[in-house]
């Protein structure tokens, strides 16, 4: 069964420290997503991809995260400098409708600022 | 108007017994309401999702009550066996004026005890 990947599954890194996480989406899926899940809480979106093009990022803090998907299949989500209230899971989902009925998410990335 | 309302937090219930989440919204033009399913340290999976269009929808021990007129819908989770605890978040997206971004709910923690 195919499945989102992502990678690395844990971080820790330092406040004000760079980290970049991955995500490969399920073959042939054209619409991506970055969520945020802070513990207790439902996920947050905060990037949305239709192929290599940003079609939402509204609430992307763009003055430390920045998201790509260069050719339209893996993305990076990156952060920097990274700040203690950054801690959080990390969720990429794919969808292979561009109006994103069935996401399907991967493991998440769990990140710790310290 | 995009938020989602879950209830209730946290749910313990008895093995055989039927879990009943319940979910209220507010902005009409939201047209699908996935629900899903999380364990700790893993990524939402996908469990059962309905359109408006229908009042339910059954599939196996899970069915979605929809209520249009009073804009909430509820997940049950008929003969809740111990494999069920898990954290439940009901969500909704306007598909094709939002590309799909999904809005969650807070999510409920449910506890079957064998």
């Amino acid at each position: 069964e195919a499945e989102v990947a992502q990678s690395p599954r844990y971080k820790i890194t330092e406040k004000s420290q760079a980290v970049a996480f991955w995500c490969d989406p399920i073959s042939g899926h054209a619409t991506l997503y970055w969520y945020r899940q802070i513990l207790g809480q439902g996920p947050e979106l905060l990037v949305q991809f239709q192929d290599e093009s940003v079609v939402d990022d509204s609430q992307l803090p763009k003055d430390r995260f920045s998201a790509e998907r260069l050719k339209g299949v893996d993305s990076t989500l990156k952060i920097q400098p990274a700040e203690l209230g950054d801690s959080a899971m990390y969720l990429c989902a794919s969808s292979p409708a561009p109006y994103g009925y069935e996401q399907y998410f991967g493991p998440g990335t769990r990140l710790t600022v310290t | 108007q995009q938020q989602v309302k879950q209830s209730p937090q946290s749910l313990i219930v008895q093995k055989g017994g039927i879990s009943i989440i319940n979910c209220a919204y507010e902005n009409t033009a939201f047209d699908y309401f996935p629900w899903y399913q999380q364990f700790p340290g893993k990524g939402p999976a996908l469990l059962i999702a309905i359109r408006p269009d229908v009042s339910e929808k059954k599939e196996g021990r899970f069915t979605i009550s929809f209520n249009k007129s009073a804009k909430q819908f509820s997940l049950h989770i008929m003969d809740s066996q111990p494999g069920d605890s898990a954290t439940y978040f009901c969500a909704a997206t306007a598909g094709g004026t939002s590309y799909g971004k999904l809005t969650f709910g807070q999510g409920t923690i449910l506890t079957v005890h064998p």
